[in-house]
């Protein structure tokens, strides 16, 4: 199975902060990477698409870059709504996987 | 509105059974892959199984592979996780999502609100 693996696993940041999060694959996904958000007792939302096609209502603070293993979750600035835990999965194989999570601190 | 609602969690021995069920509204569900994604308490989301539009490809992750069985009955709109000789790492919130394909990217557009399985003696 293709492994992903994100990093950090946390961060601290404050409001107005440009952060970004990493994830990168074992093996080559071309183009077929997504990040979720998943604030605290809630179902993760589907944020982005193929690296970097931003979901409908999605705020453009919201970016993603990459291709082939190494791929890159921006957000400009900061927002208190942002606080969360964000996931990146891969779609490549049959056999689906998501990275271990990065969850989003208030410093 | 498109809705999926899973039911059947619940505790349960080492080594038992249980059924979990997924049914969905509000879409075409003969047209989508459901797929089932399970939470840890306290950790990060793991894939678990899809089954296709057709009911014919489906697929699990390496952890439940041989003890977990997908199905879709389209006339109930329902999807199915069987889950045999649960293990006490078997512990999690299941959620039932949609597979949505955006330019040949499966996605998982939408996320019904999930059912806690616990597995313990």
């Amino acid at each position: 199975d293709i492994q992903m693996t994100q990093s950090p696993s946390s961060l601290s940041a404050s409001v107005g902060d440009r952060v970004t999060i990493t994830c990168r694959a074992s093996q080559t996904i071309s183009n077929y990477l997504n990040w979720y958000q998943q604030r605290p007792g809630q179902v993760p939302k589907l944020l982005i698409s193929g690296v970097s096609s931003l979901q409908s209502g999605v705020p453009s603070r919201f970016s993603g870059s990459g291709s082939g293993t190494d791929f890159t979750l921006t957000i400009s600035s900061l927002q208190r709504e942002d606080f969360a835990t964000y996931y990146c999965q891969q779609s490549y194989s049959n056999v689906l996987t998501f990275g271990g999570g990065t969850k989003v601190e208030i410093k | 509105q498109v809705r999926l609602m899973e039911s059947g969690g619940g505790v349960v021995q080492p080594g038992r059974s249980l059924r979990l069920s997924c049914e969905a509204s509000g879409f075409r569900f003969s047209s989508y892959g459901i797929h089932w994604v399970r939470q840890a308490p306290g950790k990060g989301l793991e894939w678990v199984a899809v089954i296709w539009d057709d009911g014919d490809n489906k697929y699990y992750s390496g952890s439940v592979r041989g003890r977990f069985s997908i199905s879709r009955d389209n006339s109930k709109n329902t999807v199915y996780l069987q889950m045999n000789s649960l293990r006490v790492e078997d512990t999690a919130m299941y959620y039932c999502a949609r597979g949505t394909t955006i330019y040949a990217v499966v996605t998982f557009d939408q996320w019904g609100q999930g059912t806690l399985v616990t597995v313990s003696s």
